[in-house]
């Protein structure tokens, strides 16, 4: 069984430009959440959809960063502009979405890996 | 408020020797979902175990076992006969048992086994 793809695996890019990172779940699962995780740090949540509507974004800085999937599979991420602050490893994972909680593994991919200069 | 710390930053161990990674979580759900990842250098979040709130009982799998007692909020995680392999950053996490499922991490303990 495939895992959860995401591309591309680094990104270096300037502050101010834009970049967007791609995130292909698990095949089935409803699920998906973005991370960000900042070195030295555990990841933390910017955004959970279940099939393509919006579960959480409270934690997302919506004035410069966007998420959407729109046919319920894959799923972009959107920096822009990008900050000093935005750099960091970006996971994506997924999880079955079931009736019974311990089901729900979520599963992440290698991840992204940013840096802003 | 959902909050998992891990107080060791870094661990080395020799080859061999056992070695526990601390974890203390705060909550105020009466039940929810405990887990341990593993992060090996090529990123990549690696599940290794899931406890529920309502299971204390600690659990063996080959030479990693884990110790959970809620009454002081821990859940603790010991390697033993630790192997270059363990070499990894580990993490703990809590995940609600209602609402939205995401996990909460803790800051990791990077642990670093010596040939």
């Amino acid at each position: 069984e495939a895992g959860v793809a995401q591309s591309p695996r680094y990104k270096i890019i300037e502050k101010r430009q834009s970049v967007a990172f791609w995130c292909n779940p698990i095949s089935g699962h409803a699920t998906l959440y973005w991370y960000q995780q900042i070195l030295g740090q555990g990841p933390k949540l910017l955004i959970q959809f279940q099939n393509n509507g919006v579960v959480d974004d409270s934690q997302l800085p919506k004035d410069r960063f966007s998420a959407e999937r729109l046919k319920g599979v894959d799923s972009t991420l959107k920096i822009q502009p990008a900050k000093l602050e935005d750099s960091a490893v970006y996971l994506c994972a997924s999880s079955f979405l079931g009736v019974i909680p311990t089901h729900n593994e979520q599963f992440f991919g290698p991840g992204t890996r940013l840096t802003v200069l | 408020a959902q909050k998992v710390t891990q107080a060791q930053t870094e661990i080395s161990v020799v080859e061999k020797e056992d070695v526990t990674l601390d974890c203390v979580y705060e909550t105020r759900d009466t039940t929810y979902y405990l887990f341990w990842y593993k992060q090996p250098p090529s990123g990549e979040l690696v599940f290794l175990i899931r406890r529920n709130s309502f299971d204390e009982q600690n659990e063996i799998s080959g030479r990693y076992s884990w110790n959970f007692q809620k009454s002081t909020s821990s859940f603790n995680f010991t390697i033993t006969a630790s192997q270059v392999v363990d070499s990894a950053v580990y993490f703990c996490a809590l995940r609600r048992a209602t609402g939205a499922n995401n996990l909460f991490f803790g800051t990791g303990t990077r642990l670093t086994v010596i040939p």
